[in-house]
């Protein structure tokens, strides 16, 4: 079975700090994916990579970055964490970008800003 | 721009009832992949059906199938025999060639017992 896992099921950070998320996933998956997850909203996609060192902007990149220097992780950064960056996040990885492969997703971060 | 809509962000049903979920899409493609997704209560996200706009056949997987209407971009869950684990939200998402998924806003299914 394909496995995602994301660093923290919970998190709490100030305004102003940098945030760190961390996604991995163990199946060699070449695409990754980062949305973020709001009431009313569904999911909305912030970056994806289609592979190592690759990224992309998704719908709503401002105030994110990534990073993929391995094929297994992909992380994503919020430089100058906002109260309204308060939202769960989700990961996902998909074997590659051709056909209909399925996305796996991680269990979420669940990030409060205050 | 593709945009997938689900216009009921809560039902509830009782336990053994079917249950029919409502999606609709846009999209100016022939051909692209249409999912529902199921995300239980602090528990990962999971591929429920899958269906493929170029097959007529409406997919099924076990007590899960859909009714896809290709014409009127229409794209429902039926859920027979419902259970108490079937709650949870539901994710209607499109995805046509490379793209990225676009998902709908969801739909949080209570059943009760």
């Amino acid at each position: 079975d394909v496995k995602v896992t994301q660093s923290s099921r919970y998190l709490v950070k100030r305004t102003g700090e940098k945030v760190f998320l961390e996604c991995v996933q163990d199946m060699d998956h070449e695409n990754m994916f980062w949305y973020r997850q709001d009431p009313g909203l569904g999911l909305r996609l912030i970056y994806f990579s289609y592979d190592v060192k690759m990224k992309e902007k998704g719908d709503i990149p401002e105030g994110y970055s990534v990073s993929r220097e391995k094929k297994e992780r992909f992380s994503l950064i919020l430089e100058s964490a906002s109260t309204n960056q308060t939202s769960m996040y989700l990961c996902a990885s998909r074997l590659r970008r051709t056909g209909p492969h399925e996305q796996y997703f991680g269990p979420g971060t669940r990030l409060t800003v205050t | 721009a593709q945009t997938v809509t689900q216009s009921q962000p809560e039902m509830s049903v009782q336990e053994a009832e079917t249950v029919t979920l409502s999606c609709t899409y846009d999209t100016s493609e022939n051909n692209y992949y249409l999912f529902w997704y199921k995300q239980p209560p602090s528990r990962q996200m999971i591929l429920v059906i899958r269906q493929e706009a170029y097959k007529q056949q409406n997919a099924t997987e076990n007590r899960f199938s859909v009714n896809f209407q290709k014409a009127a971009k229409s794209f429902s869950l039926k859920i027979s025999d419902s259970q108490l684990g079937d709650t949870a939200m539901y994710f209607c998402a499109l995805i046509q060639g490379a793209q990225k998924l676009v998902f709908g806003q969801g739909t949080r299914l209570t059943i009760n017992p």
